[in-house]
């Protein structure tokens, strides 16, 4: 049974270029959320998402970024016009919110942001 | 604001002792508290507390809540030079079931 799966692990954009950054799921699990890992800082939330719905994005940055699970496919964390600043660890994790939800977390994409 | 404290923040021991760590939190919606592991890539789940003053243990490994002090603590007997890594701490919030977690202790365990 595959744990959560990101991919790409490494990615270098240059600034004003877009990233992409995918999650699936371990099998089985509707509830996906990404978290990203500014350097010397801990994990912070940044979006939670069931199936085709976002349910909380509270700690989403207002503009640039957008995320989405579809009804097929993995999900997308997309950064549009990457800044320096975006430089950081994502990770992606998923649960089955009825095993008291507990959150298994992929090995996260490191973006670097030239 | 949401707040968790783990301390120390960073901890060097050798092989055979025992640490224990620390973790503080203020967190609205309290709903339960995950501890992980992380040592190179995805942080590892160690153990949910949901209740008050009852230990879970694995192994080597034991945590327990106090939700009067808004607290809990993870211990590590009989250390091993596997047990080097970040452990983090993370209260989830009811709802919108997001992890708040600290900065993390990270933990050395020298031969």
């Amino acid at each position: 049974n595959a744990g959560v799966m990101q991919n790409p692990r490494h990615l270098v954009r240059r600034r004003g270029q877009e990233a992409r950054l995918r999650c699936s799921p371990m099998k089985g699990h509707s509830h996906v959320y990404w978290y990203r890992q500014l350097p010397e800082e801990g994990l912070k939330f940044m979006v939670y998402l069931q199936k085709e719905n976002i349910i909380d994005e509270s700690g989403m940055p207002k503009e640039r970024f957008s995320a989405e699970f579809p009804k097929e496919g993995p999900s997308i964390l997309r950064i549009q016009q990457v800044v320096r600043g975006d430089s950081a660890a994502y990770f992606c994790a998923s649960s089955l919110l009825t095993s008291g939800n507990i959150q298994y977390f992929g090995a996260g994409t490191r973006l670097s942001v030239l | 604001e949401d707040k968790v404290v783990q301390s120390p923040l960073s901890l060097v021991v050798h092989e055979g002792d025992t640490v224990t760590l620390n973790c503080s939190y203020e967190v609205t919606n309290f709903r339960s508290l995950l501890w992980y592991k992380q040592e190179k890539k995805a942080p590892t789940f160690l153990f949910m507390l949901t209740s008050s003053g009852i230990e879970k243990k694995s192994g080597r490994l034991s945590s327990i809540l106090d939700k009067k002090e808004l607290s809990s603590i993870l211990n590590i007997t009989a250390t091993q030079t596997g047990d080097s890594a970040i452990y983090l701490c993370a209260p989830r919030q009811g709802g919108s079931e997001k992890l708040v977690f600290g900065k993390g202790t990270k933990l050395t365990v020298n031969p």
